[in-house]
């Protein structure tokens, strides 16, 4: 089952924007990551932030992450419209080492110019 | 620099053919590998991973199956299609270590059973 839920499904914004886009998951993590995926395109990673990080900067990008809570958020600031995809938490659990990951169901985000 | 590469980039085939998808990594060595299948407007589905030649992990128990015949060639088949089969295939590789390494991932497969 899927672990990651993102909300909102979908959001639309004018560029110069911000947008946010939350992450919930179920349980104990290690890391969580963000993808990015363009419309039948493969996902693209973003940034990947560790279990014992608060928060995370990548350019335009902020991730933070609450363990307490179970959430992470997304926020792209000064958004453009070659920001518009589809993203995706995915959280990893440790199978005898192996790294799977558990992709949420992804927020649609449409930037119009 | 590393390169996934997966082919066919779509495919339409008729419930009850066999598949064969894909999927080559160049530029590591001894790279984890993954397939996703994706519905329409969802998420990724983890169907198979290998950590190494022949070492093949099922996620979801359907009528597809994966073969790993050299170190950076996954493929993914099937023997009879159908229609729920239809979907986006993903192939992904990351490194072998350990430490939350990120994924990466190939141009993907559509693939429409009819």
């Amino acid at each position: 089952s899927q672990q990651g839920e993102e909300d909102p499904q979908a959001l639309s914004i004018q560029e110069g924007e911000n947008a946010t886009m939350n992450c919930s998951y179920k349980t104990s993590i290690n890391n969580l990551q963000w993808y990015r995926q363009n419309s039948g395109r493969g996902l693209v990673h973003l940034i990947l932030i560790r279990s014992n990080e608060r928060e995370k900067h990548s350019g335009r990008l902020r991730v933070t992450l609450d363990t307490s809570k179970k959430s992470s958020s997304l926020l792209i600031t000064a958004s453009r419209a070659a920001d518009t995809a589809s993203y995706f938490c995915a959280t990893d659990g440790w199978n005898t080492g192996f790294q799977k990951l558990v992709f949420g169901t992804g927020t649609r985000l449409l930037v119009s110019p | 620099s590393q390169t996934i590469h997966q082919w066919p980039a779509t495919l339409v085939q008729p419930v009850g053919s066999p598949l064969s998808l894909e999927c080559t990594v160049e530029g590591t060595s001894n790279p984890n590998l993954y397939w996703y299948r994706q519905a329409a407007g969802r998420g990724l589905q983890l169907l198979f991973y290998s950590v190494g030649i022949g070492q093949i992990s099922s996620e979801v128990p359907q009528n597809l199956s994966a073969s790993r015949p050299q170190d950076r060639q996954f493929i993914l088949s099937s023997k009879k299609l159908l229609l729920s089969d239809s979907g986006f295939y993903l192939c992904a590789w990351t490194t072998g270590l350990a430490g939350g390494y990120e994924q990466y991932f190939g141009p993907g497969t559509r693939l429409t059973v009819t």
